[in-house]
């Protein structure tokens, strides 16, 4: 119930492509679905976020496409750059219920030039 | 400038030797949490704390203990520690009031021998 699953494990993009992460949970009482971004020697740092009142949300090159009944939520990056290169985790939270979140595996992105 | 911070960043100790990391944030926040990071898991809760004096444990508290008599601090020990407690630990703070976002300091790598 818990459980948030990730996939691809890896993924290798060329540059300007676009890069697609999935995530899939199962506990329907999550209400706040957040992307991650960890750097090599870093911790992670919030990179978007999404709550289930909406099903797309918009920054700058990175979406976060949300479908609730399918309780499924996706990372788009558009335009995909180098700097891009990074770890990239999804979660899952009860915002109201102690703020403990599930955190994805992770998705190793590397943008080649 | 607002942040995380763990000490010691890296560490390599023996079975059984006791050990603290320590960890502060600055910004005043009544949630913090210890994650430890594992390749092909992701972040897994550790312990958490709401407030001063208030702690719980996570999806992985066995051989851990925690403590959080003041507001800014939230040391992680190890009692004893062993070779499965080898991994990469994140402090993580963020403001009770449902804001979502989590602040992680920037990692502590232990290995156990």
């Amino acid at each position: 119930q818990q459980q948030v699953k990730q996939s691809p494990q890896s993924l290798i993009v060329q540059k300007g492509g676009i890069s697609i992460i999935n995530c899939a949970y199962e506990n329907t009482a999550f209400d706040y679905f957040p992307w991650y971004q960890q750097f090599p020697g870093k911790g992670p740092a919030l990179l978007i976020a999404i709550r289930p009142d909406v099903s797309e949300k918009k920054e700058g090159r990175f979406t976060i496409s949300f479908n609730k009944s399918a309780k499924q939520f996706s990372l788009h990056i558009m335009d995909s750059q180098p700097g891009d290169s990074a770890t990239y985790f999804c979660a899952a939270s009860e915002l109201g219920y102690g703020q403990n979140f599930v955190f994805g595996p992770g998705t190793r992105l590397s943008v080649l030039p | 400038e607002a942040q995380v911070t763990q000490n010691p960043r890296y560490l390599i100790t023996v079975t059984g030797k006791k050990l603290t990391v320590t960890c502060s944030q600055n910004m005043n926040h009544e949630y913090m949490s210890w994650y430890r990071q594992d390749p092909g898991l992701g972040l897994r809760q550790i312990y958490y704390s709401m407030n001063v004096e208030v702690t719980d444990k996570g999806d992985v508290p066995e051989g851990y203990k925690v403590s959080r008599k003041e507001k800014r601090n939230f040391p992680l020990i190890l009692e004893s520690p062993s070779p499965n407690q080898t991994s990469l630990y994140f402090c993580a703070s963020s403001f009770w009031a449902n804001t979502g976002e989590l602040f992680f300091g920037e990692g502590s790598r232990l290995t156990v021998l």
